[in-house]
């Protein structure tokens, strides 16, 4: 257990619609990761948050937006949704907004889009 | 960005050690490897870091070339439940003072009784 939590586990939802996905880094860590792994792509950055602002940005399409909360718990939003977004989404975390920390990665969410 | 290569899968026997290579020859001065694994659709598990010495933790040794264009993660006894796929990986830069970790595709290693 990483101490990176994650909800909902699985997702099921309809081509156009809008969910919403929830994160709460390890206890003490400032930064949050999050990832989309789809087969075809593999494991892909999408954006970081570091102490409530963005610090980086990845591969995240315009439909999706995220934020970090004064709790440090974030939230990744994804809209108009596709059948191509179905993929596990990963969130970690670190302690720091320094890549050279190690990022511990929790359970995911598992999106299926129909 | 520097890039990393990585066979892509390997088997090995449990008990043995098994070692995976990464080549990322375009790695420049500054810039860490890391090594990450995944078992199965599970959320990927750090394993190691290091930038030009050799490194070793309780879970592996990493070992790293002089001219620093490949590496090699060391698991010295592996058991069946180090099946999973490692991803070697530079961090890349995002501009700023900021980095970003580019995951490849990894090597599956599958570790047989």
């Amino acid at each position: 257990d990483s101490g990176v939590t994650q909800t909902p586990k699985h997702l099921i939802t309809a081509t156009g619609q809008r969910v919403t996905l929830r994160c709460s880094p390890r206890s003490g860590d400032l930064s949050v990761y999050w990832y989309q792994q789809s087969l075809d792509q593999g494991l892909q950055f999408l954006i970081q948050y570091y102490n409530g602002e963005e610090r980086a940005k990845g591969n995240i399409l315009e439909r999706f937006s995220a934020q970090q909360f004064p709790d440090l718990h974030s939230e990744l939003n994804l809209s108009s949704l596709e059948l191509g977004d179905s993929a596990l989404y990963f969130c970690a975390s670190s302690p720091s907004g320094r890549v050279n920390n190690e990022q511990f990665f929790g359970p995911g969410t598992r999106l299926t889009v129909l | 960005d520097a890039k990393t290569t990585q066979p892509t899968s390997m088997d090995c026997a449990e008990g043995r050690a098994a070692n995976l290579p990464c080549n990322h020859s375009t790695i420049s001065g500054n810039e860490y490897v890391y090594w990450y694994r995944q078992i199965h659709s599970q959320g990927p598990q750090y394993i190691i870091h290091g930038l030009k010495n050799n490194e070793t933790n309780e879970m592996a040794s990493l070992i790293i070339t002089e001219d620093r264009k490949s590496s090699t993660l060391i698991l010295p006894h592996a058991t069946l439940r180090d099946t999973a796929v490692y991803y070697c990986i530079v961090r890349v830069y995002s501009g700023g003072s900021n980095y970003k970790l580019t995951f490849g595709k990894g090597t599956l290693l599958t570790v047989n009784p």
